[in-house]
């Protein structure tokens, strides 16, 4: 099965841009998505598809990729930005398995 | 509004066995696959399985392979998550989520709550 490597940590200084990114073969392929979890709470996906955000998700959260790296930037990062941060895409192996990165922790300087 | 309520949660022993499920509202419940997402405590996400908008196909991720069942209702609007020989390694909140898939995309739009599972003798 696929893999999807994550930093297991990353810091930005308050209004600052950061980039959170996510490796593997399957983003070769799939697009990855992005959620925020914050602790004692349920994941929320902030980033789906090329670039597309949810409802109600602001605009300073935008996502890209590049062979098997997806990213995710946080342009002008705000202190209730700090939580952990997941990527996930299709498994490459054809069925309908998923797969998850390992989480990033953001920290809001 | 839409909404995924976990139950079915608890303790139980080594080797036991427990029935979640997650009860969907607020959308058309049989047009969706569901899955189940799990995370123990201090760790990552990890997907568990998932289940077809008729429950045709199921999918499983190794670990659990032979041990969990995935099952759906959609009559009753709700997904099942049925854990055989638990093991301490099972220990975590389990998520009922919706899947959203376009084309190359496959994001889990909707979660619940979660349902914790410990585990342990």
């Amino acid at each position: 099965s696929s893999e999807l490597t994550q930093d297991p940590a990353v810091s930005v200084a308050l209004g600052q841009t950061v980039r959170i990114t996510c490796q593997g073969d399957s983003l070769r392929s799939y697009y990855a998505s992005w959620y925020q979890q914050k602790p004692g709470q349920a994941p929320v996906l902030v980033i789906y598809g090329k670039n597309n955000r949810p409802s109600g998700i602001p605009d300073r959260f935008s996502g890209s990729s590049s062979g098997n790296t997806a990213s995710l930037t946080i342009t002008g990062a705000q202190a209730e930005d700090e939580a952990d941060y997941y990527c996930n895409s299709r498994d490459s192996s054809g069925n309908h398995h998923v797969v998850f990165g390992g989480g990033t922790k953001l920290t809001v300087l | 509004e839409v909404q995924l309520v976990e139950s079915g949660g608890g303790l139980v022993q080594p080797g036991g066995s427990l029935r979640l499920s997650c009860a969907a509202s607020g959308f058309t419940f049989s047009s969706y696959w569901m899955s189940w997402v799990r995370q123990a405590p201090g760790k990552g996400l990890e997907w568990v399985a998932n289940i077809k908008q008729d429950g045709s196909e199921k999918y499983y991720v190794d670990s659990v392979k032979g041990r969990f069942t995935i099952s759906r209702d959609n009559a009753k609007n709700s997904l099942y998550l049925q854990m055989n020989s638990l093991r301490a390694e099972d220990t975590a909140v389990y998520y009922c989520a919706r899947e959203y898939i376009v084309a190359t995309t496959d994001a889990f739009d909707i979660w619940g709550q979660g349902t914790m599972v410990t585990v342990s003798s």
